[in-house]
């Protein structure tokens, strides 16, 4: 069975950097292109991030660009998001998810329970 | 960035109704549309992808349709355990992106 843990989030102010970690379980890591998607509260889904599992590809939305890295320890089955110079808009739910390929289609098929993150003074 | 647009934003329905909500790209993403169902307080739980393929567990009252721009999400003959929030989310650009969501209320 998929199981996928976040942990790191928190109270931070405005400028500051928090780390975000996903730890999996129940597949192979290293073989899985993983992501991270947010819910503000009251509102719906964004898609953040995604690192691809072989190559290390890695992409971004736009409002996160250059402000957030997102990395994988395969050693550990470990997915990271390093948030920089956060913003009060980046006050959210943090989900991190697996990717799946159905034919050439990718979805998110296994999603952890979230882990919140607050931007405030 | 490929936008998505759903509607309605949100639906009051009944046990035993059927419902339609619709997904539109800004541009053509062939199939590359899933939707997700979501509950308060609960990760998203994946439906349909590739417009209308079932994922595995998913009921079969849920069906998806459409190609290019335009995408539909029926659920018929509604159960109590449906009334959530629905999202479409495209996978053709490596930048995804998700519908602002449904919300289904129990009528």
């Amino acid at each position: 069975e998929v199981q996928l843990l976040e942990s790191g989030g928190g109270l931070v102010q405005p400028g500051g950097s928090l780390r975000l970690s996903c730890g999996a379980s129940g597949f192979t890591f290293s073989n899985y292109a993983m992501g991270w998607v947010r819910q503000a509260p009251g509102r719906g889904l964004e898609w953040v991030s995604t690192m691809t599992g072989v190559s290390g590809d890695t992409y971004y939305a736009d409002s996160v660009k250059g402000r957030f890295t997102i990395s994988r320890d395969s050693s550990k089955n470990t997915l990271f998001l390093q948030m920089n110079s956060l913003r009060d808009a980046d006050t959210a739910v943090y989900f991190c998810a697996k990717v799946a390929i159905f034919g050439v289609v990718r979805v998110f098929d296994s999603w952890g329970q979230g882990t919140l993150v607050t931007v405030s003074s | 960035d490929i936008q998505m647009t759903q509607s309605p934003s949100s639906l009051s329905a009944s046990v035993g109704d059927s419902v339609t909500i619709t997904c539109r790209a800004s541009q053509s993403i062939s199939r590359h549309l899933n939707w997700y169902q979501q509950k308060t307080g609960k990760a998203p739980r994946l439906l349909i992808y590739g417009a209308s393929s079932l994922y595995s567990g998913v009921p079969s009252r849920f069906s998806g349709r459409g190609s290019g721009t335009e995408f539909t999400l029926t659920i018929s003959n509604l159960q109590p355990e449906d009334f959530a929030s629905y999202y479409c989310q495209q996978s053709y650009s490596t930048q995804n992106t998700f519908g602002q969501g449904t919300n289904l209320e129990i009528k």
